[in-house]
């Protein structure tokens, strides 16, 4: 099982906008169209936010995209809010990266 | 109200062993995959097991291959994890996950119940 790897944490302005990335191996990510990521606040089980790459579940924001280039998956953040903080983890064939810590500042 | 219920945590001593239930309503159950994921206490996630509505995929992470085992019931809407041979670093929240139907992503997530293997 491939690993994941994703900046252990990111930070960004009320209103800004941020990108962190997921980067793997090409058996873990660049052949497959199957990336998740999930927003977890402490408590509290994780949520999924994208999965298949870009897909967005029915009630998440519009706010969050995700996207793929080669080997590196990234969830894009848009117009920050105060309660968007928490870990952000991506996953991909059943192997989730470490997380990233988000700060709203 | 679609839900997803664990139970059957709690403290064990290594070698012993332990059954996980997890209770789903408010949806079709039978043609979801369901996923067992763990959240470790410095906060990692891994998913430890998969099975597919059929019973034909079923899937298991290294560290837990050959110790512990996944089912469903699909009468009843349930599904369980049978873990053996516990050792410490099995200690874990154990969240059960339902799958995107015909996707990858997990959309639903129970509350998760606290597995501790200590002596």
């Amino acid at each position: 099982q491939s690993a994941l790897t994703q900046p252990a944490a990111v930070s960004g302005s009320l209103g800004q906008s941020i990108t962190m990335s997921c980067t793997g191996s090409t058996r873990a990510i660049g052949s497959y169209d199957i990336v998740s990521w999930y927003h977890q606040v402490p408590d509290r089980a994780p949520k999924l936010l994208i999965y298949e790459v870009n897909k967005r579940p029915s009630g998440v924001s519009d706010r969050f995209s995700g996207s793929k280039s080669g080997n590196t998956a990234s969830l894009t953040i848009t117009g920050l809010q105060a309660d968007d903080e928490g870990d952000y983890y991506c996953c991909s064939r059943k192997v989730f990266g470490g997380g990233t810590k988000l700060t709203v500042l | 109200e679609v839900r997803l219920v664990e139970s059957g945590g709690g403290l064990v001593k290594p070698g012993g062993s332990l059954r996980l239930s997890c209770a789903a309503s408010g949806f079709a159950f039978k043609s979801y995959t369901f996923n067992w994921v763990r959240q470790f206490p410095g906060r990692g996630l891994e998913c430890v097991s998969s099975l597919s509505p059929s019973n034909s995929y079923i899937y298991y992470s290294d560290s837990v291959k050959g110790r512990f085992t996944t089912t469903r019931d699909n009468t009843n809407n349930s599904v369980y994890l049978q873990m053996d041979s516990l050792r410490p670093d099995d200690t874990a929240i154990y969240y059960c996950v339902r799958q995107v139907i015909s996707g990858s992503g997990m959309d639903v997530w129970g509350q998760g119940t606290w597995v501790t293997v200590s002596s």
